[in-house]
């Protein structure tokens, strides 16, 4: 079935260091490709989408760009700040249905 | 754009009871609507897919009979907790497509069952 693997964390940067939380799929057909992300104490947010191979999502500085050949959506981010502390979560929906399956999530911790 | 909401937010419990969540899509209509388990530190769990005007489908090892879903309208579905316990606790949250696939959740309800 289809599925999300992304690294596990805690991930520890610095302020202001580059970011990329990796993410790599299996999945029939064309899915749709998201980062959601959940600050502490909160629901989860949209962070950014692709729906197609080779599109890039991008939002609050970060991206994701939907690889095919690699089936990858590596999310990055050129220079992270403290308030970027959440848990990042990799997920696709098939264009089968709508169910949303979900990475494991990536917990980031931004030190100042 | 399009928002999600739950109710309550957060609710305590005495072992035994049952308790009702709320899912709206406030200014969508959501056919579809699915609900979630999210255990401390852990990933979520999908448990249902709630279909308007039908069954919900669950997913395997979630029994149906205590975790009831009614999705009576296109904006609201509800997950009841029925004879709740304490292994209940857990932070339920639910989503809903809307006509883009783009997946919008709900703020989630913390259970707490003493």
């Amino acid at each position: 079935g289809d599925s999300v693997t992304q690294m596990e964390g805690p991930v520890t940067l610095s302020e202001e260091a580059f970011l990329t939380i990796n993410c790599t799929y299996t999945a029939t057909g064309y899915p749709s490709l998201f980062w959601y992300v959940q600050y502490p104490g909160e629901g989860l947010q949209l962070l950014l989408k692709a729906t197609k191979a080779d599109d890039k999502g991008s939002n609050k500085g970060f991206e994701a760009t939907y690889r095919k050949e690699t089936t990858s959506f590596h999310l990055e981010k050129g220079s992270v700040q403290v308030s970027d502390s959440a848990v990042y979560f990799c997920a696709l929906t098939s264009n089968r249905d709508d169910k949303i399956i979900f990475g494991k999530g990536t917990r980031l911790h931004i030190l100042p | 754009g399009a928002v999600v909401s739950q109710h309550p937010s957060r609710v305590i419990c005495k072992s035994g009871t049952s308790v009702k969540i709320e899912c709206r899509s406030l200014d969508f209509q959501a056919t579809t609507m699915f609900w979630y388990r999210q255990f401390p530190k852990k990933s979520l769990m999908l448990m249902a897919t709630s279909n308007e005007g039908s069954k919900a489908t669950y997913e395997q090892g979630v029994e149906k009979d205590k975790f009831l879903i009614n999705h009576a309208s296109l904006t609201l579905s509800t997950l009841t907790v029925t004879s709740a316990h304490p292994e209940d606790s857990s932070f339920y949250i639910c989503s809903a497509p809307d006509n883009t696939d783009t997946q919008y959740f709900g703020p989630g309800t913390r259970l707490t069952v003493l």
